[in-house]
């Protein structure tokens, strides 16, 4: 079965803090690919990235980086030094050949606080 | 120009009534999906349509049916709507393959009262 776990419901921190926003996926396939987008409070979702299960190399994009690793199953994201307008529920998906959607976590909710 | 579009953006209905929500995408993608979201935010798919022809229908109750005239389109017809279906739908579309990202529309706000 094809899962995406984010055990973090509801994250609040002050700005300029650094954040780190857990998944954990679960999927026999051998070909997949991950992805994270952002929720801002007026409701469109906004990509962020996409990784295919063949290329374990970490990426930097500003002050965002994502972990990705196979041996746990995880795809983690971080934000660097936080800022009030990364304040978006977060959602990590999973996506797979063969099956034309995606599968979504439940989503984290970070608060950034001024 | 908007790559995904869905009209409309709020829609207000009473229990019982039908309701349509449009989804057009011009980017020339194969494949367009429904996915909703519920009051805790968890988005889940209802149906995927490549080229015109349904590939996913997750298990919705047939009250639910989508049309899509072209590739470019995807509508969403819903019938005697209940209270259970007041939620957000967003339209989506990539190309044939997964490697690359959906594209959203800007979600439907759909309140059954």
């Amino acid at each position: 079965a094809q899962k995406v776990t984010q055990a973090q419901t509801e994250i609040s921190v002050v700005e300029k803090e650094d954040v780190t926003l857990d998944c954990v996926y679960e999927t026999r396939d051998t070909t997949y690919y991950l992805f994270w987008y952002k929720q801002p409070p007026s409701g469109e979702l906004v990509f962020l990235i996409r990784r295919n299960s063949f290329d374990e190399q970490n990426e930097i994009s500003g002050r965002y980086s994502w972990n990705f690793q196979k041996s746990t199953s995880s795809f983690n994201f971080t934000i660097t030094a936080s800022q009030v307008v990364d304040s978006a529920v977060y959602f990590c998906a999973l996506g797979f050949q063969g099956a034309q959607k995606l599968v979504f976590g439940q989503g984290t909710r970070l608060t950034i606080n001024p | 120009d908007t790559a995904v579009s869905q009209t409309p953006k709020y829609l207000v209905t009473q229990m019982g009534n039908d309701k349509s929500i449009k989804c057009e995408q011009n980017l020339g993608h194969d494949t367009m999906y429904w996915y909703k979201q519920d009051s805790k935010k968890f988005l889940k798919i209802m149906f995927s349509y490549n080229n015109k022809e349904l590939i996913i229908n997750e298990t919705v109750p047939n009250r639910f049916s989508p049309k899509s005239p072209d590739k470019a389109h995807l509508n969403l017809h819903i019938n005697s709507l209940e209270l259970g279906d007041s939620a957000v739908y967003f339209c989506a579309s990539t190309p044939q393959v997964m490697n690359t990202e959906a594209f959203f529309g800007q979600g439907t706000r759909l309140t059954v009262v």
